[in-house]
């Protein structure tokens, strides 16, 4: 394959349960990123990670927590869900942070 | 505050010629990014700028003016293909991309 994955494509999830959306890419970009998309809003950055091993956060960080143990994987969690939640998640990676952004199918997740 | 405007929405005819813009005021300025995303799908790059003026890439160009905070998307010759959202997108003085709320471009035969 070429470019990234998302997985799964969508999810339906009962409130306060634990959730995990996974992210890889094999392009060996540095940089990695989640997104929330939302109807009439600008995509909103969650966490991000510069390279492996580090991460920092974004706009919306508030509920969710990411890991970076290698180049090619990014996981997003979601501790407790709760509706709010309810988007469309994206993951997109690019070489370096001042490099172009490409991005996954992205993972539509409802939380009731 | 930082916030990026752009209209929520533009119906153009095929074969025909759309520019849509893009105001922004961010905190530091490293490039301005125009991507498009067709319904139900990622976002697709589509072109960047970081210096003033005119960048030309086949059917679309984009246009930067710093002083004034504004870019354009400038689509010619306009297939039914093109009918997506197009987003305007900044990075600014942290490199993290501040997004604008996206253009729905609705073409009609």
């Amino acid at each position: 394959i070429a470019g990234i994955t998302q997985a799964p494509t969508s999810q339906i999830l009962a409130a306060g349960r634990r959730m995990t959306l996974r992210c890889t890419q094999d392009m060996r970009h540095n940089a990695m990123y989640w997104y929330r998309q939302d109807l009439g809003l600008g995509l909103r950055l969650i966490h991000y990670s510069n390279t492996a091993g580090t991460t920092g956060k974004g706009e919306v960080p508030d509920g969710y927590s990411v890991s970076r143990a290698n180049t090619d994987d990014f996981p997003l969690t979601l501790a407790s869900a709760v509706p709010s939640q309810t988007s469309v998640y994206f993951c997109a990676s690019s070489g370096t942070s001042e490099d172009t952004q490409y991005f996954g199918p992205g993972t539509r997740l409802t939380v009731l | 505050g930082q916030n990026i405007d752009q209209p929520t929405e533009m119906t153009a005819t095929e074969g025909a010629i759309v520019q849509i813009n893009c105001t922004y005021q961010t905190s530091g300025f490293n490039g301005l990014f125009w991507y498009q995303q067709h319904a139900g799908e990622a976002p697709t790059f589509l072109s960047y700028n970081v210096l003033d003026g005119l960048e030309e890439k086949g059917r679309f160009s984009s246009f930067l003016s710093r002083s004034k905070g504004y870019s354009y998307l400038l689509l010619k010759e306009l297939q039914m293909k093109d009918s997506a959202s197009y987003l305007c997108a900044v990075r600014d003085s942290n490199y993290q991309l501040i997004w604008g709320a996206g253009t729905k471009l609705i073409i009609k035969p």
